[in-house]
């Protein structure tokens, strides 16, 4: 079974320009969630989409946007690039949303450079 | 103040012994669960094992074993008999309270290096 997949794997932009990435969930995995891990620390949760719905937001700027798909693949938006958002952006699925032993399968992720 | 501390930044084991993995954490709600994720070099995280907050006996998946510690705030990674592809940053993460959703909060993590 395929798990978890991102597109692209790796990428380089420049200040200022806009940035599109996308995921691929586990087949009826209803639930994506999106995480930034800067080199050297742990991941950090951006968003969280289930049934097409936001469930939840980090502490980003605004320049950062997400939306799911009926299909429950999803894109990550960043908009305005700044040297800071170079990172590793991990997507993750899950069957559902919520407490307990609800585990999040993650992906390879997308290596973004912005010079 | 952090929510999860993992205070080894990077660690030595030799091939089949044991090693601990340490993790505090830090929160204020009663629900919560306290996952263990191995992330090697291709970037992927991996679970390993996973702990609630009300569960009495402490979660075991194979070499992984997870030392609760509820009063303490720790929740220990334990690899049994290491084997080189052991080898990997390992992230202990939190989610915290029953409408987090699929929030983890992750912890800094720690290098493990398998000598053979």
């Amino acid at each position: 079974d395929a798990g978890v997949t991102q597109s692209p794997t790796h990428l380089i932009k420049t200040r200022g320009q806009q940035v599109t990435l996308r995921c691929s969930p586990i087949s009826g995995h209803k639930s994506v969630s999106w995480y930034q891990q800067v080199l050297g620390q742990g991941p950090q949760f951006i968003f969280q989409y289930y049934e097409k719905e936001e469930r939840g937001r980090g502490n980003f700027p605004d320049r950062f946007s997400a939306r799911q798909f009926p299909n429950y693949s999803s894109e990550l938006n960043v908009n305005a690039l700044l040297l800071g958002d170079s990172a590793l952006y991990l997507c993750a699925s899950s069957l559902r949303t919520g407490s307990g032993a609800n585990v999040l399968t993650f992906g390879a992720g997308s290596r973004l450079t912005v010079l | 103040a952090q929510k999860i501390t993992q205070t080894q930044p990077g660690m030595f084991v030799q091939e089949k012994e044991a090693v601990t993995l340490d993790c505090t954490y830090d929160t204020s709600d009663q629900s919560y669960g306290l996952f263990w994720y191995k992330q090697p070099s291709s970037g992927e995280m991996i679970f390993l094992i996973y702990q609630g907050s009300y569960d009495e006996q402490n979660a075991t998946e194979g070499r992984y074993s997870l030392n609760f510690q509820k009063a303490r705030k720790s929740a220990n990674l334990v690899i049994s008999a290491s084997q080189l592809g052991d080898s990997a940053m390992y992230f202990c993460a939190m989610r915290e309270g029953s409408a987090a959703g699929n929030k983890l909060t992750f912890g800094g993590g720690t290098r493990v290096l398998v000598k053979p």
